[in-house]
């Protein structure tokens, strides 16, 4: 069975700075998807950075990137420039390939402050 | 038009009511899901259509009962309930049911049992 581990419960960043979430994860598939979903404080989840594992090259969306190291099976979240509006929680999420198990399996979430 | 929405936004109900939650899309998504949320925590997945077909119930108590009358809508049917039932539900949809769909939330309907 599959696992998403994420080990910083609570991080804090100055405002315009930059902040690295971590996430592990076990599996022994080969092709799978990884996912980053931010929810901010009584907002809808937003999914915010999408990783195929077939691919080598680390997804980038805007001010977001990912660290992919699929032998660690590590996929941390870079978030460059912070802004007060990057203040939510993050989970990372893993997706399997294929089938029809649409489930994704959640990380228990890092909450993100930004402060001023 | 990317949004799902969820109605009501808020419930309050007694142990001994009956009651249902609304979700819709219209993006086409053929996947709808239905998550519970406690506060501070990951969502837990409850149940997953696939083609207005029920194709995942993780084990939840029959109080639940998931309906979804065409490949728009989702309701869930709520008997019964226990405090504990109490928390965010949350629904969503997806292109598809695999893995590799990004899956659009809806804002949820905060449930209290009384």
């Amino acid at each position: 069975a599959q696992t998403v581990t994420q080990s910083q419960p609570e991080m804090s960043v100055q405002e315009a700075e930059t902040v690295t979430l971590s996430c592990t994860y076990d599996t022994s598939e080969s092709n799978y998807y990884l996912f980053w979903y931010k929810q901010p404080p009584s907002r809808q989840m937003i999914l915010v950075i999408r990783q195929e594992a077939y691919k080598q090259q680390n997804a980038t969306e805007n001010r977001f990137s990912v660290n992919f190291q699929k032998a660690a099976k590590s996929f941390s979240l870079k978030i460059s420039d912070s802004q007060l509006g990057d203040t939510a929680m993050y989970f990372c999420a893993f997706g399997r390939y294929g089938g029809s198990q649409g489930n994704l399996i959640f990380g228990k979430g890092t909450k993100l402050s930004v402060k001023p | 038009d990317t949004e799902v929405t969820q109605t009501p936004k808020h419930l309050v109900m007694g142990m001994t009511n009956k009651k249902s939650l609304k979700c819709e899309q219209h993006m086409g998504h053929r996947a709808m899901y239905w998550y519970k949320q406690k506060a501070k925590k990951p969502p837990e997945l409850m149940f997953v259509y696939s083609y207005e077909k029920l194709s995942i119930n993780e084990s939840v108590p029959s109080r639940f009962s998931p309906e979804c009358p065409n490949s728009s809508l989702l309701n869930l049917h709520l008997h019964a309930l226990q405090p504990e039932d109490s928390a965010l539900y949350l629904c969503a949809s997806s292109l598809g049911a695999g893995g590799s769909y990004e899956q659009y939330f809806g804002p949820g309907t905060r449930l209290t049992v009384t």
